[in-house]
């Protein structure tokens, strides 16, 4: 069955550093996702992609992030300068269509900011 | 702002026995209700889908309930077994609008033999 993956499970990276996680949605999709989970705490909308744009991005997604679909499969979320705040786990998701269609998501990386 | 609240929040459940997982939304109007499992470090796995219209979804062991009148979603688990151990969300699709998944926290189940 097809799934979406992520890499690297887990990635530790210093304060200020970037960071790139990366997602190979499943082939078919159209919609792509973005979401992060701080420990302990609820799944959080970071942004969502379709058609080579951001479609809706949240209040957390600020200057410090991008997205890019840089070819026809990954899927990529970019830190450009991490915070400590950061440290969460980061899902991909993507789906068929909006709305009422699932989202399938990803295993999830796991960042920590040192 | 749509909300989800769940509970409990969490819950240790001997192996075999049953359990209910309650869930209160404000989402209005929606498009669906779903219940996932997210096993420890994994990403969140959709077990039942729920429209308006529906009061009741089964898969397996798991059944949910909807009531939209009162916005609650229940999700019972039978004869519970380990690998059952897990975080349930419940996520609810606004029907308008940007149609942003709204989370609940999850309600942690620990099964022991």
């Amino acid at each position: 069955e097809p799934e979406v993956t992520q890499t690297p499970s887990h990635q530790v990276t210093q304060m200020g550093q970037e960071v790139i996680l990366r997602c190979v949605p499943i082939s078919n999709h159209l919609y792509f996702y973005w979401y992060r989970q701080i420990l302990g705490q609820k799944v959080e909308f970071l942004v969502s992609f379709y058609n080579n744009e951001i479609s809706e991005k949240s209040e957390i997604f600020d200057d410090q992030f991008s997205v890019e679909r840089p070819d026809g499969s990954n899927f990529t979320l970019k830190i450009r300068s991490t915070k400590l705040e950061d440290s969460a786990m980061y899902f991909c998701a993507s789906s068929v269509g909006q709305g009422g269609y699932e989202q399938y998501f990803g295993p999830g990386t796991r960042l920590t900011v040192t | 702002k749509n909300q989800v609240e769940q509970s409990p929040q969490s819950l240790i459940i001997l192996e075999g026995k049953n359990c209910t997982l309650q869930c209160n939304y404000t989402v209005s109007p929606f498009s669906n209700l779903r219940w996932y499992k997210q096993d420890t470090g994994r990403g969140p796995v959709s077990l039942t889908i729920m429209t308006f219209s529906e009061n009741t979804k089964s898969n397996g062991r798991y059944t949910a309930t909807l009531d939209a009148d009162t916005k609650q979603s229940s999700l019972h688990i039978t004869a519970s077994q380990l690998s059952d151990s897990a975080s349930y969300i419940c996520v609810v699709t606004p029907a308008y609008g940007n149609n942003r998944l709204a989370f609940g926290k999850g309600n942690q189940v620990v099964v022991i033999p």
